[in-house]
């Protein structure tokens, strides 16, 4: 079955650092993609980053990349240079393509970035 | 503003009533999402539409459906509402079904609230 783990309830950075938050999944399936999503206090969802299980490289947009190891089964996000607008929380989620293409989310990570 | 938008912003009604929330996706946009998220169960995908059929189902409840319009706009239609029904629906759009092109942008999302 499908599930996701974000170990990491809260975690605090500082402005200009980076920052890594994790994520587990386990799935049986071969084909399957990890999303990362952000949500900040005003409530609305944001699209960051995508990764399918079949590339090669790390998925990379500006100040996001995700480090996908798969064979750990881990897709962590990862925050260049921490911005105060990045204080949000974080859910990772998975789709898989084969089994009924349904998405599972992780319960989340609320980053707070200080100043 | 993602080009998502969904009506109403707000909804509050009663136990055993009949609601529809509606999405209208971002221009060109085929595919629609509907998600649900509340404290008790966190974020949960709840079904997709491309180009006005179903094309995947996760945790919708047989109470609740969904259709999408020839103009591509959708609604869910949520039945003998629940207390537990009482969450944020965020309905997203994107390019295509799915696979390498899965950036999603969502709406605003309708605030539910079953008294």
């Amino acid at each position: 079955a499908q599930k996701i783990t974000q170990t990491q309830p809260g975690m605090f950075v500082q402005e200009k650092e980076a920052v890594t938050l994790d994520c587990t999944y386990d799935t049986s399936d071969p084909s399957y993609g990890l999303f990362w999503y952000k949500q900040p206090s005003s409530g609305e969802m944001i699209f960051l980053i995508y990764q399918g299980s079949y590339d090669q490289q790390n998925a990379t947009e500006g100040r996001y990349s995700l480090n996908f190891q798969k064979a750990r089964k881990s897709a962590n996000l990862v925050i260049s240079a921490s911005q105060l607008g990045d204080s949000a929380m974080y859910f990772c989620a998975m789709r898989e393509f084969n089994y009924g293409q349904n998405f599972v989310f992780g319960p989340g990570t609320r980053l707070s970035v200080l100043p | 503003d993602s080009g998502v938008t969904q009506t109403p912003k707000h909804l509050i009604t009663a136990t055993g009533q009949r609601v529809t929330l509606r999405c209208s996706p971002r221009s060109g946009d085929l595919s629609v999402y509907w998600y649900q998220q509340s404290l008790d169960q966190g974020l949960q995908f709840l079904i997709q539409y491309y180009n006005g059929e179903e094309r995947a189902k996760g945790n919708i409840l047989e109470r609740f459906s969904a259709q999408q319009f020839p103009d591509l706009h959708s609604e869910l239609n949520l039945s003998s509402l629940e207390l537990g029904d009482s969450a944020l629906y965020f309905c997203a759009s994107s390019p295509r079904v799915g696979g390498a092109d899965n950036e999603q942008f969502f709406g605003p999302g309708t605030r539910l609230t079953v008294l």
